[in-house]
Protein backbone atom coordinates (compact mmCIF):
# COMPACT_ATOMS: atom_id res chain seq x y z
CA UNK A 1 0.00 0.00 0.00
CA UNK A 2 1.47 3.48 -1.01
CA UNK A 3 2.43 5.69 1.81
CA UNK A 4 2.02 9.50 1.46
CA UNK A 5 3.62 11.25 -1.17
CA UNK A 6 4.41 14.87 -0.90
CA UNK A 7 5.86 16.84 -3.75
CA UNK A 8 8.10 18.17 -4.69
CA UNK A 9 10.75 16.58 -2.23
CA UNK A 10 13.35 19.77 -2.56
CA UNK A 11 12.43 23.54 -3.74
CA UNK A 12 14.26 26.83 -3.95
CA UNK A 13 12.69 30.09 -3.83
CA UNK A 14 13.21 33.38 -4.43
CA UNK A 15 12.08 36.04 -1.45
CA UNK A 16 8.18 37.63 -2.31
CA UNK A 17 7.41 34.55 -4.70
CA UNK A 18 4.86 32.13 -4.12
CA UNK A 19 4.86 28.46 -3.85
CA UNK A 20 2.41 25.43 -3.89
CA UNK A 21 2.82 22.25 -2.37
CA UNK A 22 1.39 18.71 -2.75
CA UNK A 23 0.28 15.93 -1.16
CA UNK A 24 -1.13 12.45 -1.59
CA UNK A 25 -2.50 11.07 1.26
CA UNK A 26 -2.98 7.02 1.69
CA UNK A 27 -5.90 5.31 0.06
CA UNK A 28 -9.00 5.78 1.73
CA UNK A 29 -7.39 8.27 4.28
CA UNK A 30 -9.86 11.54 4.22
CA UNK A 31 -8.05 13.36 6.96
CA UNK A 32 -4.85 15.54 5.61
CA UNK A 33 -2.85 17.28 8.43
CA UNK A 34 -0.06 20.13 7.42
CA UNK A 35 3.62 20.58 9.76
CA UNK A 36 6.25 23.09 9.61
CA UNK A 37 9.40 21.85 11.13
CA UNK A 38 12.22 24.14 11.21
CA UNK A 39 15.44 23.84 13.28
CA UNK A 40 14.24 27.06 15.53
CA UNK A 41 10.76 26.10 16.37
CA UNK A 42 10.79 22.68 15.60
CA UNK A 43 7.26 21.19 14.72
CA UNK A 44 4.54 23.14 14.31
CA UNK A 45 0.27 22.46 13.17
CA UNK A 46 -0.25 24.53 10.15
CA UNK A 47 -3.67 22.80 9.06
CA UNK A 48 -6.15 20.19 9.28
CA UNK A 49 -8.40 19.24 6.51
CA UNK A 50 -11.11 16.73 6.80
CA UNK A 51 -13.55 15.79 3.65
CA UNK A 52 -12.44 18.91 1.97
CA UNK A 53 -13.27 20.93 5.24
CA UNK A 54 -10.67 23.09 6.89
CA UNK A 55 -11.61 21.53 10.53
CA UNK A 56 -8.44 23.18 12.66
CA UNK A 57 -5.65 26.01 12.05
CA UNK A 58 -2.60 26.61 13.53
CA UNK A 59 -0.88 30.30 14.71
CA UNK A 60 0.26 30.95 11.22
CA UNK A 61 -0.26 34.37 9.19
CA UNK A 62 -3.02 34.18 6.26
CA UNK A 63 -0.12 33.92 3.48
CA UNK A 64 -0.43 30.50 4.74
CA UNK A 65 -3.38 28.61 3.33
CA UNK A 66 -4.51 25.27 2.18
CA UNK A 67 -7.37 22.88 0.54
CA UNK A 68 -8.35 19.85 0.22
CA UNK A 69 -9.56 17.95 -3.66
CA UNK A 70 -12.80 15.99 -3.57
CA UNK A 71 -10.41 12.71 -3.77
CA UNK A 72 -8.57 13.77 -0.13
CA UNK A 73 -5.45 15.33 -1.75
CA UNK A 74 -4.10 18.54 -0.46
CA UNK A 75 -2.37 21.42 -1.50
CA UNK A 76 -0.72 24.35 0.88
CA UNK A 77 -0.16 27.68 -0.64
CA UNK A 78 2.70 29.96 1.07
CA UNK A 79 2.20 33.92 -0.80
CA UNK A 80 5.06 36.34 -0.48
CA UNK A 81 7.78 33.83 0.47
CA UNK A 82 10.15 35.14 3.02
CA UNK A 83 13.03 33.73 4.30
CA UNK A 84 12.35 31.99 7.63
CA UNK A 85 9.86 30.11 5.45
CA UNK A 86 12.13 27.76 4.65
CA UNK A 87 11.70 24.98 6.21
CA UNK A 88 10.60 20.76 6.28
CA UNK A 89 6.90 20.92 5.51
CA UNK A 90 5.12 17.30 6.71
CA UNK A 91 2.25 16.40 5.87
CA UNK A 92 0.10 13.85 7.44
CA UNK A 93 -2.88 11.57 6.58
CA UNK A 94 -5.59 9.52 8.48
CA UNK A 95 -8.60 7.56 7.97
CA UNK A 96 -10.73 9.38 10.29
CA UNK A 97 -10.96 12.73 12.48
CA UNK A 98 -9.72 10.89 15.44
CA UNK A 99 -6.81 9.72 17.18
CA UNK A 100 -8.19 5.96 17.37
CA UNK A 101 -6.47 5.80 13.67
CA UNK A 102 -3.10 6.51 13.23
CA UNK A 103 -1.38 9.40 11.62
CA UNK A 104 0.99 8.70 8.80
CA UNK A 105 3.48 11.38 7.35
CA UNK A 106 5.16 12.05 4.46
CA UNK A 107 8.93 12.26 3.84
CA UNK A 108 8.18 16.13 3.13
CA UNK A 109 8.62 19.15 0.96
CA UNK A 110 11.83 20.50 1.95
CA UNK A 111 12.00 24.79 1.15
CA UNK A 112 14.50 26.52 0.91
CA UNK A 113 13.75 30.41 0.39
CA UNK A 114 16.75 32.64 -0.59
CA UNK B 1 -2.69 26.04 26.25
CA UNK B 2 -1.41 22.56 26.04
CA UNK B 3 2.43 22.08 25.92
CA UNK B 4 5.59 19.31 25.76
CA UNK B 5 8.79 19.58 27.26
CA UNK B 6 11.62 17.56 26.19
CA UNK B 7 14.22 18.20 28.70
CA UNK B 8 17.60 16.46 26.75
CA UNK B 9 18.07 17.61 23.50
CA UNK B 10 20.77 15.26 23.06
CA UNK B 11 20.94 11.82 24.48
CA UNK B 12 24.30 10.22 23.81
CA UNK B 13 24.66 6.55 24.90
CA UNK B 14 26.97 3.40 23.82
CA UNK B 15 24.87 0.26 21.95
CA UNK B 16 23.32 -2.35 23.99
CA UNK B 17 22.45 0.12 26.90
CA UNK B 18 19.41 0.96 28.01
CA UNK B 19 18.12 4.34 27.67
CA UNK B 20 15.11 6.71 29.00
CA UNK B 21 13.62 9.62 26.94
CA UNK B 22 11.86 12.51 28.97
CA UNK B 23 8.58 13.75 28.18
CA UNK B 24 6.45 15.96 30.41
CA UNK B 25 3.29 17.87 29.14
CA UNK B 26 0.97 20.12 29.82
CA UNK B 27 -2.97 20.47 29.49
CA UNK B 28 -6.05 21.53 31.51
CA UNK B 29 -7.95 18.31 29.39
CA UNK B 30 -7.25 15.00 28.76
CA UNK B 31 -5.01 14.02 26.60
CA UNK B 32 -3.58 11.48 23.72
CA UNK B 33 0.06 10.92 23.99
CA UNK B 34 2.51 10.00 21.24
CA UNK B 35 6.21 9.09 20.61
CA UNK B 36 7.57 9.63 17.10
CA UNK B 37 11.06 8.97 15.14
CA UNK B 38 12.36 10.99 12.34
CA UNK B 39 15.58 9.69 10.42
CA UNK B 40 17.38 11.56 8.58
CA UNK B 41 15.83 13.23 5.87
CA UNK B 42 12.86 11.23 6.66
CA UNK B 43 9.28 11.88 8.09
CA UNK B 44 7.73 11.20 11.05
CA UNK B 45 7.19 7.47 12.26
CA UNK B 46 5.04 6.26 15.36
CA UNK B 47 6.42 4.25 17.80
CA UNK B 48 3.77 4.16 20.46
CA UNK B 49 0.31 5.94 21.60
CA UNK B 50 -1.60 6.31 24.86
CA UNK B 51 -5.06 6.80 23.96
CA UNK B 52 -6.67 5.00 27.35
CA UNK B 53 -6.12 1.94 30.07
CA UNK B 54 -2.70 0.40 30.65
CA UNK B 55 -0.11 3.34 31.40
CA UNK B 56 2.49 1.04 29.81
CA UNK B 57 2.95 1.21 26.21
CA UNK B 58 4.73 -1.36 23.86
CA UNK B 59 5.37 0.16 20.50
CA UNK B 60 7.81 -0.82 17.93
CA UNK B 61 11.36 -1.40 18.15
CA UNK B 62 11.69 -2.73 21.07
CA UNK B 63 10.43 0.69 22.48
CA UNK B 64 7.84 1.25 25.42
CA UNK B 65 6.49 4.17 27.21
CA UNK B 66 5.18 4.82 30.41
CA UNK B 67 2.12 7.26 31.14
CA UNK B 68 1.73 8.90 34.71
CA UNK B 69 -0.94 11.32 34.79
CA UNK B 70 0.30 12.87 38.38
CA UNK B 71 3.58 13.92 36.93
CA UNK B 72 2.13 14.23 33.77
CA UNK B 73 5.19 12.66 32.34
CA UNK B 74 5.36 10.14 29.29
CA UNK B 75 8.92 8.89 29.13
CA UNK B 76 10.50 6.59 26.18
CA UNK B 77 12.60 3.51 27.68
CA UNK B 78 14.36 0.82 25.53
CA UNK B 79 16.29 -1.75 27.87
CA UNK B 80 18.87 -2.50 24.91
CA UNK B 81 19.54 0.36 21.99
CA UNK B 82 21.35 -0.43 18.83
CA UNK B 83 23.10 1.99 16.28
CA UNK B 84 19.96 1.93 14.26
CA UNK B 85 18.19 3.43 16.64
CA UNK B 86 20.60 6.80 16.15
CA UNK B 87 17.64 9.79 15.13
CA UNK B 88 15.47 12.49 16.36
CA UNK B 89 12.36 11.58 18.79
CA UNK B 90 9.72 13.60 19.64
CA UNK B 91 6.72 13.25 21.77
CA UNK B 92 3.13 14.45 20.97
CA UNK B 93 0.21 15.42 22.88
CA UNK B 94 -3.23 16.12 21.71
CA UNK B 95 -6.19 16.54 23.51
CA UNK B 96 -9.02 14.45 23.38
CA UNK B 97 -11.25 17.19 22.10
CA UNK B 98 -9.14 18.18 19.63
CA UNK B 99 -7.88 15.17 18.06
CA UNK B 100 -6.36 15.47 14.85
CA UNK B 101 -3.77 18.49 15.94
CA UNK B 102 -0.70 17.25 17.80
CA UNK B 103 1.65 19.92 19.85
CA UNK B 104 5.09 18.16 18.92
CA UNK B 105 7.99 18.82 21.71
CA UNK B 106 11.52 19.94 20.59
CA UNK B 107 12.64 16.49 19.76
CA UNK B 108 15.69 14.33 21.50
CA UNK B 109 18.74 13.38 19.30
CA UNK B 110 19.30 10.16 20.10
CA UNK B 111 22.66 8.98 19.39
CA UNK B 112 24.36 5.24 19.73
CA UNK B 113 27.69 4.80 20.09
CA UNK B 114 29.09 1.36 19.64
Amino acid sequence: KAGVTQTPRYLIKTRGQQVTLSCSPISGHRSVSWYQQTPGQGLQFLFEYFSETQRNKGNFPGRFSGRQFSNSRSEMNVSTLELGDSALYLCASSREFTMNTEAFFGQGTRLTVV
Amino acid sequence: AQSVTQLDSQVPVFEEAPVELRCNYSSSVSVYLFWYVQYPNQGLQLLLKYLSGSTLVKGINGFEAEFNKSQTSFHLRKPSVHISDTAEYFCAVSESGNTDKLIFGTGTRLQVFP
